[in-house]
């Protein structure tokens, strides 16, 4: 089936550095790929629509700036959180739709973040 | 503002018996649905999809929908201790939402040997 790989799985990072994560279709093409986040015991929330060759469309209250996305090819999205903050502190996870077309996503096995 | 709502848990279940989890939502044109299963700190991963009223059954999971209500559930049966994670009720609006899904909190549930 359709895999959808994540790097790095896990990153500790000082505040105000930034910090990219790679999402990546490894066997088929996603035109389109979504970024959700998660806080512990919480649900996931979707953050932007990552477009390939577009902008990103950002969901209310997500900061653009702040979480830059670049969906340069078919197979790659990246996540870039820039002057990463404690707050910051989460769960990312990539997900992109099935080539079959299904209204399903694949997610990917996400990354786990931690601002010090 | 749309909403799914699941109970939160942890909801324990003696191994072999059934787990009956609940989620309800707030958008009346939802129209698809799908039950994940996730396990700590790992991404969810799709259980079953679900998009007409009534029950739909793959194996020992069988989720029921219920659009009138704005219900949807899920039933394990002979619950496994591996059955043990937290199960997202996911839900699509229509076309223009495609690939948004809107997810509850989860229901913990926890399979007692």
């Amino acid at each position: 089936g359709a895999v959808v790989s994540q790097h790095p799985s896990r990153v500790i990072c000082k505040s105000g550095t930034s910090v990219k994560i790679e999402c990546r279709s490894l066997d088929f093409q996603a035109t389109t790929m979504f970024w959700y986040r998660q806080f512990p015991k919480k649900s996931l929330m979707l953050m932007a629509t990552s477009n390939e060759g577009s902008k990103a469309t950002y969901e209310q209250g997500v900061e653009k700036d702040k979480f830059l996305i670049n969906h340069a090819s078919l197979t790659l999205s990246t996540l870039t959180v820039t002057s990463a903050h404690p707050e910051d502190s989460s769960f990312y996870i990539c997900s992109a739709p099935p080539p079959s077309g299904e209204e399903t996503q694949y997610f990917g096995p996400g990354t786990r973040l931690l601002v010090l | 503002q749309k909403e799914v709502e699941q109970n939160s848990g942890p909801l324990s279940v003696p191994e072999g018996a059934i787990a009956s989890l609940n989620c309800t939502y707030s958008d009346r044109v939802s129209q698809s649905f799908f039950w994940y299963r996730q396990y700590s700190g790992k991404s969810p991963e799709l259980i079953m999809s679900i998009y007409s009223n009534g029950d739909k059954e793959d194996g020992r999971f069988t989720a029921q929908l219920n659009k009138a209500s704005q219900y949807v559930s899920l039933l394990i049966r002979d619950s496994q201790p591996s059955d043990s994670a937290t199960y997202l009720c996911a839900v699509l609006s229509g076309p223009d939402s495609w690939g948004k899904f809107q997810f509850g909190a989860g229901t913990q549930v926890v399979v007692t040997p």
